[in-house]
């Protein structure tokens, strides 16, 4: 399976604090995704970084990809309570290519 | 920003029915679509991608006769979840790539989902 282990699976924080989830891919990629999608709805995109990138930033979210470690990780800075979601990260081969998710990590933020 | 809908947002039916889902671009055009599924917890596994015109490609494992996908405009497709059973329970979402290269944008934006459970 191509799909991507994101770590940890679960996260509760206190609000204020910083968040940062992982995300493990397994071949080669053109761009990583993550997205957020809160209980029982759809999914909203929230940043793309492609393959000849390492950081990216929107707005409290930052965003590294490490192609040698076939990584990347999703930062939340001084979260909120609103910000309690499970968080996807997913990847495309090529551009053309369907996206492939990863597990997911639920995070909790405790008001 | 785009707008994917998804109708009904839920739905109960009794096993041995069949149950159509609608999914739908409102403000851009979308000759591709995808569809995917997802159990409680647990990520999104692509079921079949839905192309305008032109048959759907099934992803391994899903049965084609079962889930019969049809995509006939640039803003409409439907999944058909043929004599569904307790096991076809399921929340079921689409999704359509948008972006400045078109039907390959790399973003895709996403339908609310369309819970089913079968009785």
């Amino acid at each position: 399976s191509q799909q991507g282990e994101e770590d940890p699976q679960a996260l509760s924080i206190q609000e204020g604090e910083n968040a940062t989830m992982n995300c493990s891919y397994k071949t080669s990629i053109n761009n990583l995704q993550w997205y957020r999608q809160n209980s029982g709805r759809g999914l909203v995109h929230l940043i793309l970084i492609r393959s000849n990138e390492r950081e990216k930033h929107s707005g409290r979210l930052r965003v590294t990809l490490d192609t040698s470690k076939k990584s990347s990780s999703l930062l939340i800075t001084a979260s909120r309570a609103a910000d309690t979601a499970s968080y996807f990260c997913a990847n495309k081969k090529s551009s053309g290519d369907k996206l492939t998710f990863g597990t997911g990590t639920r995070l909790a933020v405790r008001p | 920003g785009a707008v994917v809908s998804q109708h009904p947002s839920w739905v109960i039916c009794k096993s041995g029915t069949s149950v159509k889902i609608e999914c739908r671009s409102l403000d851009f055009q979308a000759t591709t679509m995808f569809w995917y599924r997802q159990f409680p917890k647990q990520s999104l596994m692509l079921m079949a991608t839905s192309n305008e015109g032109s048959k759907a490609t099934y992803e391994q494992g899903v049965e084609k006769d079962k889930f019969l996908i049809n995509h006939a405009s640039l803003t409409l497709s439907t999944l058909t979840v043929t004599s569904a059973h307790p096991e076809d329970s399921s929340f079921y979402i689409c999704s359509a790539p948008y972006g400045r290269s078109g039907p390959q944008g790399d973003t895709q934006y996403f339908g609310p989902g369309t819970r089913l459970t079968v009785l």
